[in-house]
Order: structure tokens, then sequence, then C-alpha cells
């Protein structure tokens, strides 16, 4: 069946790297991506990963996909403030082309 | 990427009433909006896939006949909660598939459904 699972929360310190993780049951998962959202805000797509890829880098956000154990994770190098916010896993099964699983969001707060 | 707008942004309604909620795409033609259900601490849920001119197709366990869901031009999909109760409160959300890609899905910012 088609799962994804994060942690809840995640707390910080302003200027540490947050690094927040997720599990995911479909192998046959085509993208993995990472969602931000914040209160009054729509969902912001951060980044997504292809499944044939193990890392991919954009300024501050690094995600790492480790596929045997169907596990991905992305850090924010040097927090913020701003980065307060829920972020949501998530996959598209290869079975739906454009159905996305989402998994509970972990709520990222900063603090000084 | 893609606006997109929701209206309102919050309602509140009497248990037995029913309630219209709007999904704008404001400068993309959509062909494809999908509607999510959103609990509090927990993910989103798809409901349905609403496609232009056509019946929309529901995820197993939502009742269409409760959930009306509308996309009767290429920038507007409505979503009428019938008859709703209180465990109907929830936060719904829209998106726009703006492109061939899941990725290219970009989201409303939500409307929060309180049935009083």
């Amino acid at each position: 069946g088609e799962d994804v699972e994060q942690s809840l929360f995640l707390s910080v310190r302003e200027g540490d790297s947050s690094v927040i993780n997720c599990t995911y049951t479909d192998s046959s998962s085509t993208y993995l991506y990472w969602y931000k959202q914040e209160p009054g805000a729509g969902l912001q797509l951060l980044t997504y990963i292809f499944s044939n890829m193990d890392m991919k880098q954009d300024q501050r956000l690094t995600v790492l996909l480790n596929k045997k154990d169907k596990h991905l994770s992305l850090r924010i190098a040097d927090t913020q403030t701003g980065d307060s916010a829920i972020y949501f896993c998530a996959e598209s099964p290869y079975s739906s082309a454009s159905k996305i699983i989402f998994g509970s969001g972990t709520r990222l707060s900063i603090r000084p | 990427g893609a606006v997109v707008s929701q209206h309102p942004s919050w309602v509140i309604c009497k248990s037995g009433t029913s309630v219209k909620i709007e999904c704008r795409s404001l400068d993309f033609q959509a062909t494809t909006m999908f509607w999510y259900r959103q609990f509090p601490k927990q993910s989103l849920m798809l409901m349905a896939t609403s496609n232009e001119g056509s019946k929309a197709t529901y995820e197993q366990g939502v009742e269409k006949d409760k959930f009306l869901i509308n996309h009767a031009s290429l920038t507007l999909s409505t979503l009428t909660v019938t008859s709703a109760h209180p465990e109907d409160s929830s936060f719904y959300i829209c998106s726009v598939l703006a492109g061939g890609r899941t990725y290219e899905q970009y989201f409303g910012p939500g409307t929060r459904l309180t049935v009083t």
C-alpha cells in the first residue's frame, strides 16, 4: 500500500541545521517531494527528487534519498525564523501519475 | 507556477445546510484540479480529481453525493458539501495541475469549514 510517515515535531536553534526525516512504503514511487505549509498560505513545493537520484541540493536545502530503506530526508542549513512552518513529505506512486500521497507533516519550530 | 485562489477562506455553517467552496486558477487554464481534505495535525487526503467538462473521480471512501464537484470551466472548480454535519468540519484545499508532471501541482490557500 501507499503510506508516508514522518515525525510530528522538530525544534531547532536558529543558525543550526534542521533535518526532517520521512519514510515511505511504495517502492514504485516515481517522485518524492517536500512541501512547506505556512498559516494562511497554500502548500509550497520546496523541492522534489526523482526516484533514481540519491541527492539533490538547492541553496540551503539538501534532499537525501535512500531508496533501499525507503527513507527521505530534508536538511535545511542555517535555519532561520522564517523557516518555521509545517513540512510535508510526499510521494507519487507509479500506479497513478498525478496522485500525491502526503505524510502527516513535521512542525518545525525555531528557538533563539 | 500557477496562482490558485479559494473562496471563502473560512466559513461557518449550521448542521444540515450546504456550503460551496470555489477554487480558481488565476493565470492558468487547468483541465485537472484536485480536492484535498486536511484534519488538524494530519496529512492532506486526496478526495477527488476534478476534470473539466466531465465527472469527477472520487477516492475510495469519499461520498460523491455528499461532496459534489463541478469543474465547469478551465479556471473554476467548485466543491459543495451537502447536508453538512460537524464531522465535515475540516480544512479543504484544492490544487491545479499546471503541466504533465505531478510536481507541477499548485495549491490554493485552503478553506476552513466549521459546521455547528
